[in-house]
């Protein structure tokens, strides 16, 4: 079955802890995207990957960071330095300039 | 960059009506997207449609480059229509994806 992968669905941590969100896609797509939704909220891009080992900071990066080592993987560490952690991420593939593909989602909750 | 607008941001619409959402956008586009998010968020793909006219079901949209808009047009709504539809453009190479805020569709059986 083609298509990506987000876990974990649910992550719940404490204030000050760094946490990894996966993201995994066997569509053999180039570019990668990390969008983060606010409840009643569009979504506004984190960071984005056009190719391995190559990564974009999107409209906002601070506080996060991504890894692009396999084509496949694209993981996002929300660090303890991102204010408002608290919110739905979603991962998306595509290939370049063509139709984006998203994940499932991870809704992270820091308390 | 690139500005984008959803009209209306709330419908709400008895089951069999119809209904067009509106996606204006800024600059010049090569990538235009429309999605519907599910009451469990999940982002399903509807269209993909940079220019033309395509239909897939109930639902079709067109999208006049030129004039940057898009149109997505729903008939004969059903309960399940409901939840919220997002455009999104760009997306080229060097060229971020860009979200609307969205149109939360509200469909009562």
């Amino acid at each position: 079955d083609g298509g990506i992968t987000q876990s974990p669905k649910y992550l719940f941590r404490k204030e000050g802890q760094n946490v990894t969100l996966s993201c995994e896609q066997n569509l053999n797509h180039d570019a990668m995207y990390w969008y983060r939704q606010d409840p009643g909220q569009g979504l506004r891009l984190i960071y984005y990957s056009q190719i391995v080992n190559d990564f974009q900071k999107g409209d906002i990066a601070e506080g996060y960071s991504v890894s692009r080592e396999k084509k496949e993987s694209f993981p996002l560490t929300v660090t303890s330095a991102q204010k408002n952690p608290t919110a739905f991420y979603l991962c998306a593939s595509s290939i370049q300039g063509a139709e984006q593909y998203f994940g499932p989602g991870t809704r992270l909750t820091v308390t | 960059g690139i500005q984008v607008e959803q009209s209306p941001p709330d419908l709400i619409l008895q089951e069999g009506a119809n209904s067009t959402l509106r996606c204006n956008f800024s600059d010049s586009v090569n990538n235009l997207q429309w999605f519907h998010q599910n009451p469990w968020g999940q982002l399903i793909n509807l269209f993909y449609i940079p220019s033309g006219t395509k239909q897939n079901g109930r639902l079709s949209a067109t999208t006049v480059a030129t004039e940057r808009y898009s149109l997505l047009y729903i008939s004969s709504s059903q309960t399940t229509d409901s939840g919220v539809y997002f455009c999104a453009v760009g997306g080229n190479y060097g060229q971020n994806f860009v979200f609307g805020p969205g149109t939360r569709l509200s469909v009562l059986p």
